[in-house]
């Protein structure tokens, strides 16, 4: 148990429609990881979160937003989902932005139908 | 732009045979480099990290890497696979002008009984 949780494990949504996937991070960390893992992209860092504030983007389209809460959970909210969307969103999350090993949780598996 | 590169989709190896995982990274200065491990329905679990001092790495479960900065390379080794080494693995990258986290495609391991 690497300490992040993920909520939802599964998804399943229409296309069109937006959803959210919840992260909490280990007890103390402060920076919190987006990434997204599809079979023919690998993983695709999305976006990060340094105490509240974001700190780096990725390859994250306009349809997607995140932000982390003032108690440090983090909330990634997809909108407008289309097929290609389908994919595991993780979140990872590290006591400092970069220099220490990421923990990462076990993953929300999207479906979009 | 920083780029993390596995050759190797698939290996398969038989169980008490040595291992080597290739990676290669682009990058001006030496990063920090990291391989983590995914199980099947799991998230990613790191097993060793190199960030400065001795450039052989030992890491959990019998695994080691070996920075190479003249080949721009941070291999993965175990000397004697178990079955239940069959997994992907991912050689990852920290930019740290960003602080992202740079993933590689993933090799996936199999292990032949």
């Amino acid at each position: 148990d690497s300490g992040v949780t993920q909520t939802p494990k599964h998804l399943i949504t229409a296309t069109g429609q937006r959803v959210t996937l919840r992260c909490s991070p280990r007890s103390g960390d402060l920076s919190v990881y987006w990434y997204q893992q599809s079979l023919d992209q690998g993983l695709q860092f999305l976006i990060q979160y340094y105490n509240g504030e974001e700190r780096a983007k990725g390859n994250i389209l306009e349809r997607f937003s995140a932000q982390q809460f003032p108690d440090l959970h983090s909330e990634l909210n997809l909108s407008s989902l289309e097929l290609g969307d389908s994919a595991l969103y993780f979140c990872a999350s590290s006591p400092s932005p970069g220099l220490a090993e990421a923990f990462f949780g076990q993953g929300t598996r999207l479906t979009v139908v | 732009a920083q780029s993390v590169t596995q050759p190797d989709i698939h290996i398969t190896v038989s169980e008490g045979a040595s291992l080597e995982l290739r990676c290669n990274y682009s990058y001006g200065a030496t990063p920090y480099l990291f391989w983590y491990v995914q199980s099947p329905g799991q998230g990613l679990q790191l097993l060793l990290k190199y960030f400065s001092g001795d450039t052989l790495v030992q890491g959990i479960k019998g695994f080691e890497a070996e920075f190479k900065r003249s080949q721009s390379s941070f291999n993965l080794r175990k000397p004697s696979v178990h079955w239940s080494d069959a997994a992907e693995y991912f050689c990852a990258v920290v930019e740290r002008r960003d602080d992202k986290i740079i993933f590689g495609k993933g090799t996936r391991l199999h292990i032949l009984p």
